[in-house]
């Protein structure tokens, strides 16, 4: 069966830090991924996603970037946090990009201080 | 610009009556729409769906119904129990490989 892991589970960093969010996925190949942010009266807002190694696309300009040097790991990092980076990330993946719906991670709280 | 509007932010009912959650989008390519339910610390699981070819999908308890003209969407639970309490999000895509785009999402509290 196919499983989603996330980590940390919960990151308390200061301002200015850099920041490596590691996501991996289980029994499946070649999924699509996705990083979401969930932060205070935005909703679910999606950061990045990638159909493939090394195939990032960006939907929000930002303070972050994503890898995927690996088939089924996608890393979200960030060169120097910001306060407003400050939220609950999620990584997703999906067998392309409908139909099934996404499966999540368990999530990492990111509190920058 | 938000394209997947969920315009309530919060829904309280009594356990046994039906939960009415609404969604609105605005992008009319989107063909395939998503309901997604979330506690607290953890990640959203996967509720119910629907493409645009229907207009209603039923699964248990829980009911989507899709106005296409109205371009809105509706998730019906019924009867509401208080281990519905969760975030709902509402989520919406494009058959044309895009990522799924989603609400702000609506708080269902439901009292026993």
């Amino acid at each position: 069966s196919q499983t989603i892991h996330q980590w940390p589970a919960t990151l308390v960093q200061p301002v200015g830090s850099p920041l490596s969010l590691e996501c991996t996925v289980e029994g499946t190949s070649n999924p699509n991924l996705y990083w979401y942010r969930q932060a205070a009266g935005r909703g679910l807002q999606l950061l990045f996603y990638s159909v493939g190694i090394g195939q990032i696309s960006s939907e929000v300009p930002q303070n972050l970037s994503a890898s995927r040097p690996q088939d089924r790991q996608f890393i979200l990092s960030s060169k120097k946090l910001l306060l407003s980076d400050s939220g609950f990330y999620l990584c997703a993946w999906s067998v392309g990009f409908t139909l099934g719906g996404y499966t999540f991670g368990s999530g990492t709280r990111l509190t920058v201080v | 610009d938000q394209q997947v509007k969920q315009n309530s932010p919060s829904l309280s009912v009594q356990e046994g009556r039906i939960s009415i959650l609404n969604c609105d989008y605005t992008n009319s390519m989107f063909d395939y729409f998503l309901w997604y339910k979330k506690y607290p610390a953890e990640g959203p699981t996967f509720l119910i769906s629907i493409s645009s070819i229907k207009d209603k999908n039923e699964d248990g308890r829980f009911t989507v119904f899709l106005n296409k003209s109205a371009k809105h969407l509706s998730l019906h639970i019924v009867p509401s129990q208080p281990g519905d309490s969760a975030v709902y999000f509402c989520a919406a895509s494009a058959q044309a490989g895009t990522a799924l785009i989603f609400g702000k999402g609506t708080t269902l509290s439901v009292s026993s």
